[in-house]
């Protein structure tokens, strides 16, 4: 494993309620990535964060936010869960320098939630 | 507007025949391709990548193959092996190995 770890591992909660995931990485790699995965969609990015306080949006964005406040972790927030962010959603890491950027990503073992 | 397509969703192979997957897309900015491999329960797993300098690359059993004019990828794998079932995700972007864009995924069972 690349050093990768999600919690919670499973979540079940309430529309409307705030959700945080964290992910936390020990390799000391520069990017940070939230991806969500849906049938027929594959992996969705979310956000991402190419250092300490620096984050962009991905594809699917709305609804979510992210903080990095340190290298290693890297938290996204659904501030009012919605019952179509029901998902499973991967953290990944990717190169220590820029210059590693062609670095593949590692991913994370994923969180399931289910919001009802 | 998904911009990378696997349009197989599942493929079943015999073990030690050739398992070839297929990806497309459409977006001619992408230099940078990738495939990953997921078990139940797992992350996706970095397989091999390519860049669009050059139409192939090996690593072991695996090899990608990238046809810039038909935008186009396959992934082969020989001899295919009882371990290599999985959904299989190609990915690709413009900006190195960052922001990546999947594709849906093709399931792989391989068969005794």
């Amino acid at each position: 494993d690349a050093g990768i770890t999600q919690s919670p591992r499973h979540k079940v909660t309430e529309t409307g309620t705030p959700v945080t995931l964290r992910c936390h990485q020990t390799e000391n790699h520069r990017y940070m990535y939230w991806y969500r995965q849906d049938p027929g969609h594959g992996l969705r990015l979310i956000h991402y964060s190419y250092g300490v306080k620096d984050t962009d949006k991905g594809e699917v964005s709305d609804g979510y936010s992210v903080s990095r406040s340190k290298t290693e972790d890297f938290l996204l927030t659904l501030e009012s869960a919605t019952s179509s962010q029901t998902s499973v959603y991967f953290c990944a890491i990717s190169a220590r320098q820029v210059l590693d950027s062609n670095q593949p990503q590692h991913f994370g073992d994923g969180t399931r939630l289910s919001i009802l | 507007d998904q911009q990378v397509k696997q349009n197989s969703p599942s493929l079943s192979v015999q073990e030690g025949r050739i398992s070839i997957l297929n990806c497309d897309y459409t977006n001619s900015m992408f230099d940078y391709f990738l495939w990953y491999k997921k078990y139940p329960a797992e992350g996706p797993t970095f397989l091999i990548s390519i860049s669009s300098i050059k139409d192939k690359n090996e690593d072991g059993r695996f090899t990608v193959f990238l046809n810039k004019s038909a935008k186009h990828l396959s992934l082969h794998i020989v001899p295919s092996q009882p371990g290599d079932s999985a959904v299989y995700f190609c990915a690709a972007s413009s900006q190195g190995a960052q922001k990546l864009v999947f594709g849906q995924g093709t399931r792989l069972t391989i068969n005794p």
